[in-house]
């Protein structure tokens, strides 16, 4: 079956453009997670999505992060005006309830802002 | 916040050889701790979790260890092998809150 799949796998942005990642879950997942992983650490949580509703963006590290799942399936992170400390992966796990605490991680989008 | 640590940063081993890998959490009302393993270019997977109310949990050469009084679990692979090689994460979460928070990883090498 298909996993978590995240698009672009690589970006390249110059410091100042705006970027979009995209997150296609596993089907029927209800749960939809964003991490950031910096070079050598481990990912640290931006934002959490139940269905459609965004419970908690307590991660996001500023207000250049956006992040949206308008129909409870496909999720997209945006970031305005990267700068270079936005460099880092960013991965999209889901989980298939609420309670469910097993997550599924995608390869995630590896962003380099030059 | 929870702050997890976790130890050794790398670790190499022969095959065959067994490997544990060491983390500490803060919170005492953490009760989920999960073990991931990423191998280049891909996402976490997880291997193996355990949960408060049990001590050991084990899974083929995989097992876990938690001791909720020193607050410091533990994953022991044992007779290593070569496919083993990839960066290790630890977790822990409160129940209910589903967001982990994550060590720094190991990463394991076994040399064939």
């Amino acid at each position: 079956g298909a996993g978590v799949s995240q698009s672009p796998r690589y970006k390249v942005a110059k410091r100042g453009q705006d970027v979009a990642l995209r997150c296609d879950p596993i089907s029927g997942h209800v749960s939809l997670f964003w991490y950031q992983q910096a070079l050598g650490q481990g990912p640290e949580f931006l934002t959490y999505f139940q269905n459609e509703a965004q419970l908690d963006k307590s991660g996001l590290p500023s207000d250049r992060f956006f992040a949206e799942r308008p129909e409870g399936s496909v999720s997209t992170l945006k970031i305005q005006r990267t700068q270079q400390e936005d460099s880092a992966v960013y991965l999209c796990a889901s989980s298939l309830r609420t309670n469910q605490e097993t997550q599924y991680f995608g390869p995630g989008t590896r962003l380099l802002v030059l | 916040g929870e702050n997890v640590e976790q130890h050794p940063s790398t670790l190499s081993v022969q095959e065959g050889d067994s490997a544990v890998i060491k983390c500490t959490y803060s919170d005492s009302a953490s009760n989920y701790f999960p073990w991931y393993k990423q191998e280049l270019g891909k996402g976490p997977q997880l291997i193996i979790d355990i949960r408060s109310n049990v001590g050991e949990k084990k899974d083929q050469r995989i097992a876990v260890t938690l001791n909720k009084t020193a607050k410091h679990f533990s994953l022991h692979i044992t007779e290593t092998q070569p496919e083993d090689s990839a960066v290790y994460f630890c977790a822990a979460s409160l129940g209910g809150s589903y967001i982990p928070t994550f060590g720094r990883g190991t990463s394991l090498i076994v040399h064939p």
